[in-house]
Parts: C-alpha cells; sequence; structure tokens
C-alpha cells in the first residue's frame, strides 16, 4: 500500500532532550516536506527536499534540522525542543514539486515538550 | 508564508445540505488544490484545479477558481456525516517551489 509513515504517533519529552520522528515513503516520490500544525495557525512548512541531499528551509525552521541521505526517509531533529515546538507535526511527500503535483501525508506526530 | 485564507473558519449544516467553502489568496498561482483532513490525521487531497480552469467536478465536490478575484469555493452537495472534517485550500505560487495551505474551514454535518 502506497504510504507515507511517521514515528512515532504520540511523543512526550522534557526540554532540551533530542529527538528524531522518523518518516518514510514507499511511493519513489522524489519531494519530501515536513509541517507543523498548531491552532489558527494552519499548516507552516519547516522543511523540504527535492530530492536527496537537496533540503532547504520552509517558513518555521528555527529548531529543526533535516536530512535526506535517501530517497525514501526524511527524518526531522529537534536538537534541543523547547515548549513552543508542541505542536502537530506532518511528513508528506509527492512524485515531484512540479505545479500540479498532489501530496501525500503520513498520519502524523502529536509532540509535547515539557 | 500564508497564501489561502478560508472563508468560514467553521461551518454547521444538516445532512442533505450543500456545504460551501471559499478561499482567497494574494498572488498569482499555477494551480490551486483542496484537501481534506479528518480530526488530528493527515490530509488528503480532494481535488485541483489549474489556473486556466474555471470550474472542476468530482463526485459530489465542485471546485470553481475566479483568478481575477483570486478566489476559489469549493461545494460538497447532499452532505453526509461522513463529510465532517476540516477543508484546507493550497496554492502552487508561480514561481516557488512549495504548496502552501491556508487555516481551514471546519465542516460539521448533524445527522
Amino acid at each position: 500500500e502506497a504510504q507515507v509513515t511517521q514515528n512515532p504517533r504520540y511523543l512526550i519529552t522534557v526540554t532540551g532532550k533530542k529527538l528524531t520522528v522518523t518518516c518514510s515513503q514507499n511511493m519513489n516520490h522524489e519531494y519530501m516536506s515536513w509541517y507543523r500544525q498548531d491552532p489558527g495557525l494552519g499548516l507552516r512548512q519547516i522543511y523540504y527536499s527535492m530530492n536527496v541531499e537537496v533540503t532547504d528551509k520552509g517558513d518555521v525552521p528555527e529548531g529543526y534540522k533535516v536530512s535526506r541521505k535517501e530517497k525514501r526517509n526524511f527524518p526531522l531533529i529537534l536538537e534541543s525542543p523547547s515548549p513552543n515546538q508542541t505542536s502537530l507535526y506532518f511528513c508528506a511527500s509527492s512524485l515531484s514539486r512540479g505545479a500540479g503535483e498532489k501530496l501525500f501525508f503520513g498520519s502524523g506526530t502529536q509532540l509535547s515538550v515539557l | 508564508s500564508q497564501q489561502g485564507e478560508e472563508d468560514p473558519q467553521a461551518l454547521s449544516i444538516q445532512e442533505g445540505e450543500n456545504a460551501t467553502m471559499n478561499c482567497s489568496y494574494k498572488t498569482s498561482i499555477n494551480n490551486l488544490q483542496w484537501y481534506r483532513q479528518n480530526s488530528g490525521r493527515g490530509l488528503v487531497h480532494l481535488i485541483l484545479i489549474r489556473s486556466n480552469e474555471r470550474e472542476k467536478h468530482s463526485g459530489r465536490l465542485r471546485v470553481t477558481l475566479d483568478t481575477s478575484k483570486k478566489s476559489s469555493s469549493l461545494l460538497i452537495t447532499a452532505s453526509r456525516a461522513a463529510d465532517t472534517a476540516s477543508y484546507f485550500c493550497a496554492t502552487d505560487d508561480a514561481g516557488y517551489s512549495t504548496l502552501t495551505f491556508g487555516k481551514g474551514t471546519m465542516l460539521l454535518v448533524s445527522p
């Protein structure tokens, strides 16, 4: 089944403790992206990747890192999480980032930073 | 940067009624997409309309696009309780390589 898999689904951590949210897609998609969703703010893009070893900042990249060493994986790294990074995170992918390509989303990761 | 802005923020209707949601955007676009999100879950693509199209249909969905007014509407006909979800528009900005989402409309369809 074609899908984008994120793990974990729920994560509670403490300030400053490094964490990684994994994202994997099995559709051979070139483009992958991370979004965070907050009440009243909608979805905001954190980072995106056009292909392996090609990543770029979105609208809210501060406090996050990403890497794209393989086509299928695009992990989101929080080196020193802070409470303002408490949010619902989504990974998404598409065949490419040409006009008209639709995004496939993962099920989300609800992160709480205490 | 926020591009699309949905209206209304929330909509409550009865089963069988039609639901109309609007999206306005600020700059030129290549195309506009609509997505649906069930509570707290990942978004699911519904329909795409290109900048040179004015109307598109998919099942009970009808999307219109008015590039002169920089606006789009999503009509769901004969709504069902299962249509209860949040609906987002997203724009492919001309010259950009990202898809920018609005804040969404929450639709509640009561049996």
